[in-house]
């Protein structure tokens, strides 16, 4: 069975500084993987996936992720976080009928 | 504009009641789920369904149901078999039903049983 691992339950930043959340997956096959984020109270929102190809993927929000492979892994990065980035963060991995097995999340907290 | 909504957006209940949360969608998706979320937890799945007039249990399907009798529409009914209902819940939709899809969610309905 699939499972999705986020290490850190919470990490602090501070405004400007770059931003690195981390993912794990295991998955028996090529996974289909996939970025959310979820502001307090509301419904989650796509910000990357990876099917093939490229590595290196570009979302939105200028957030970007790198799949490697070798370390089973799916990290998401940011250059520079603003302060709108402070919310909840979900790395999931796709699984048949288009279900999606999710991690724990992991919180962002901005400091200005 | 095309999306899910969720309603109501609060919503109270006393114990032994049962409780129906609604959800619509008109992005002409396929497939529809429901997620149950508690906090420092990620999203679990309760139901979905791939086709109208089908669905299928996820992980934490016991003191739920279910229906889908029109494509747009997947309403989860808690029951009062759920022992521990107060939780954040999703609806979420996606195209096909593929590996691949991405999932679209609704804005959540928050359900506290007092």
């Amino acid at each position: 069975a699939q499972s999705v691992t986020q290490p850190d339950i919470h990490i602090t930043v501070s405004e400007g500084a770059s931003l690195e959340l981390r993912c794990n997956y295991s998955y028996g096959a090529t996974p289909y993987l996939f970025w959310y984020v979820q502001s307090p109270g509301q419904g989650l929102q796509l910000l990357l996936k990876y099917f093939s190809g490229d590595t290196l993927v570009q979302g939105i929000k200028g957030f970007e992720a790198e799949f490697k492979r070798s370390q089973s892994s799916f990290n998401l990065r940011k250059p520079s976080v603003h302060w709108s980035d402070a919310a909840e963060y979900f790395c999931a991995v796709g699984a048949r009928a288009g279900k999606s097995t999710f991690g724990d999340g992991t919180t962002l907290t901005v400091k200005p | 504009d095309g999306g899910i909504t969720q309603s109501p957006k609060y919503l109270f209940r006393k114990e032994g009641q049962n409780v129906t949360l609604s959800c619509e969608q008109n992005l002409n998706h396929d497939a529809m789920y429901w997620y149950r979320q508690d906090p420092g937890q990620g999203l679990r799945l309760i139901y979905y369904s791939q086709i109208v007039n089908d669905f299928q249990k996820g992980d934490i399907a016991e003191g739920y149901s279910v229906s889908r009798e029109k494509k747009e529409s997947f309403p989860l009914t808690v029951t009062s078999a759920q022992k521990n209902p107060t939780a954040f819940y999703l609806c979420a939709s996606t195209f096909r039903g593929g590996q691949n899809n991405e999932q679209f969610f609704g804005p959540g309905t928050r359900l506290t049983v007092l």
